[in-house]
């Protein structure tokens, strides 16, 4: 089966800290490595996207990075605030006909006051 | 414009009985995708409809089932509930002919079954 292996579980950083999440995925066979936000009670909201082809994106305080040969891609979260505080999931898609996502497994981050 | 809406928020129910989840997709967006989350097993795509048509279905017993509407709307259900299918029961929609890995969701249907 095909998967997404998403490190740490749980992160803890102080405020203004940067914050990383790792990624690993099996095979190229995709298109998009989204990153998704949830907060508890709330549905993942999308935060960025990035297509293999491009080693980093960054929005704001948010920047992934992309390592094709490694099959591995990471988010960056600089400056950490409390209300970065969520649970973030990696997935991989793929352009297909059907729209389908495979969710790594979260890290629960906490940003300390 | 309104996001992903679902119904019911919460529900309960007792093992064999059954269930139907509802969404109502974002306007304009023709794609709606289900997904189980579970602390378990975190989350796990169950099927995808696109203009009425089921274009794909993850790894989930017959008991697990869908439909989508003219108007894009969409149900689920589950038949003889147990006690593994307590979950949330996530809705998400997205736009458009082309994809960038972009699915907006709904709050959740949360499903407890005793």
């Amino acid at each position: 089966q095909q998967q997404v292996k998403q490190s740490p579980q749980s992160l803890i950083v102080q405020k203004g800290g940067i914050s990383i999440i790792n990624c690993a995925y099996e095979n190229t066979a995709f298109d998009y490595f989204p990153w998704y936000q949830q907060f508890p009670g709330k549905g993942p909201a999308l935060l960025i996207a990035i297509r293999p082809d491009v080693s980093e994106k960054k929005e704001g305080r948010f920047t992934i990075s992309f390592n094709k040969s490694a099959k591995q891609f990471s988010l960056h979260i600089m400056d950490s605030q409390p209300g970065d505080s969520a649970t973030y999931f990696c997935a991989r898609g793929s352009s297909g006909s059907a729209r389908q996502l495979t969710f790594g497994s979260g890290t629960q981050l906490t940003v300390l006051p | 414009k309104a996001g992903v809406t679902q119904t019911p928020r919460y529900l309960i129910k007792t093992r064999g009985q059954q269930v139907t989840l509802s969404c109502s997709p974002i306007s304009g967006h023709r794609s709606v995708s289900w997904y189980q989350q579970t602390p378990g097993q975190g989350l796990q795509f169950l099927f995808e409809y696109f203009s009425e048509t089921q274009r794909n279905k993850g790894n989930f017993p017959g008991r697990f089932s869908g439909r989508q509407f003219s108007n894009s709307r969409s149900e689920m259900n589950v038949s003889t509930l147990e006690l593994g299918d307590s979950a949330l029961y996530l809705c998400a929609s997205s736009p458009g002919q082309t994809w960038g890995g972009e699915l907006f969701f709904g709050e959740g249907s949360r499903l407890t079954v005793l």
